[in-house]
């Protein structure tokens, strides 16, 4: 089955700078990798997901990047803000045709953004 | 739309008593799940959906039960709690159908076993 390696576990960044969050996985199958925002105390939200056939998504300050031949994706947040701070997972599954493939979630990644 | 809700938000048991957490979604999602989040574990699948009358297990079934006899209605069963399972649990949704991957959370109950 799938297997989701996160790295690092905290990450602690001065406004205004960059965060890189970097993932692997282990099932060359997978095709949808999404990442996931929980601020303390709330529900995971999506912010941004990259399918198989796209290298890289960007969306305002974040983007993913996705290497298939190495399987690692990677979140990269730019002029980051103390809003920014909260704990980040990633995920892989497969998805095929309209069916929803079971998500394997990272452990987390706690960014702390200092003022 | 209220999205998907979960209800209690808190509960306490003690050590082999039963209860069922329950999940609604109003966005006629096809596909719900059920997840535990530990410290440092991330988030684990505990059984899904696919369509009402379907459910399977995801990697950790053992102790809890589901059901799905409508679409809207997701219920998890613990059948006899143990501390292990002291955790918060979140219910999610999605439309695969809709080509929608995207899985949206509820708010999440967090239960404590003593």
């Amino acid at each position: 089955g799938e297997n989701v390696e996160q790295h690092p576990s905290t990450l602690s960044v001065q406004e205004g700078d960059s965060a890189v969050i970097k993932c692997t996985y282990s099932d060359s199958a997978s095709n949808y990798f999404p990442w996931y925002k929980q601020e303390l105390g709330k529900r995971p939200q999506l912010i941004i997901d990259i399918r198989s056939n796209v290298g890289e998504k960007k969306d305002q300050r974040i983007a993913v990047t996705l290497n298939k031949t190495a399987k690692h994706f990677s979140l990269h947040i730019t002029e980051t803000q103390p809003e920014d701070s909260a704990v980040y997972f990633c995920a892989a599954t497969l998805n095929y045709g309209g069916s929803q493939g079971n998500l394997i979630f990272g452990k987390g990644t706690k960014l702390s953004v200092k003022p | 739309n209220a999205g998907v809700t979960q209800t209690p938000k808190f509960q306490v048991l003690k050590t082999g008593q039963s209860m069922t957490l329950q999940c609604a979604q109003d966005m006629n999602h096809e596909y719900m799940s059920w997840y535990r989040q530990d410290p440092g574990m991330g988030l684990r699948l505990i059984h899904y959906s696919v369509g009402a009358g379907i459910t399977d297990q995801g990697e950790v079934p053992n102790g809890y039960n589901v059901s799905r006899s409508t679409t809207e209605d997701f219920p998890l069963r613990l059948l006899s709690a143990a501390p292990s399972q002291t955790s918060v649990y979140f219910c999610a949704s999605s439309s695969p159908k809709r080509r929608s991957y995207e899985q949206y959370f509820g708010p999440g109950t967090r239960l404590t076993v003593t």
